[in-house]
């Protein structure tokens, strides 16, 4: 059972460039999340998605956009890459059930922006 | 709007001590989880605890205890009999049950001293 994937680990982009984050689960888990964490920071919720077809802004969505087309995938687009979006970005997922609440949570890419 | 507030950035604790760090929220909600992370330097997300906000129990996981106190909306984490590998960066997160989003802390980081 692999959980949360994501890809790519690591990715080096220019300014201006665009590039698509991906984020699988295997748990069909109806919520799932992208969040981002700043150096010595917490994670600060971009979008998220609570089925396909469903997608809101969480608290710092400028610069980015999401889809949700299957219960599965939930991409996260970057354009226009700003070095301000130089960060660790996480994916997650939860049931949505009303049972435990907790989040799954991918390995993290780390984004750089130069 | 939830916000989850750790005022703590930095905590340390000898080896076999034990340590309390701190957090607070805010919510109307009155059906809820709390959660516990820890995030080591591997960056992996892991579960150290939850509590649902109905139980008036505290949660406990082996060296692992809350103190949850629903009216004054603190939900602090005990670590007991502290080890090495309990150094990482803690984040209190809170879950609405009807609701999609998860929100975190800032974190605490904890050393552990040998």
């Amino acid at each position: 059972n692999a959980g949360v994937t994501q890809t790519p680990k690591f990715r080096i982009l220019k300014i201006g460039q665009s590039m698509t984050l991906q984020c699988t689960q295997d748990m069909n888990h109806n919520y799932m999340y992208w969040y981002r964490q700043d150096p010595g920071m917490g994670l600060k919720l971009i979008y998220y998605s609570v089925g396909a077809g469903i997608t809101d802004k969480g608290e710092v969505p400028n610069g980015y956009n999401v889809s949700r087309s299957t219960t599965e995938d939930f991409p996260l687009r970057l354009e226009l890459a700003a070095p301000s979006q130089t960060s660790v970005y996480f994916c997650a997922s939860r049931t949505g059930l009303e049972n435990t609440g907790e989040l799954f949570f991918g390995e993290g890419s780390r984004l750089t922006v130069l | 709007a939830q916000t989850v507030t750790q005022s703590q950035p930095e905590m340390s604790v000898q080896e076999a001590e034990t340590v309390t760090l701190s957090c607070t929220y805010d919510t109307s909600e009155s059906d809820y989880y709390l959660f516990w992370y820890k995030q080591p330097p591997s960056r992996q997300m892991i579960l150290v605890i939850r509590q649902e906000a109905y139980k008036q129990q505290n949660a406990t996981e082996n060296r692992f205890s809350v103190n949850f106190q629903k009216a004054a909306k603190s939900f602090s984490l005990k670590i007991s009999d502290s080890q090495l590998g309990d150094a990482a960066m803690y984040f209190c997160a809170y879950a609405a049950t009807n609701a999609g989003k998860s929100t975190f802390g800032d974190g605490t980081t904890l050393t552990v001293k040998p």
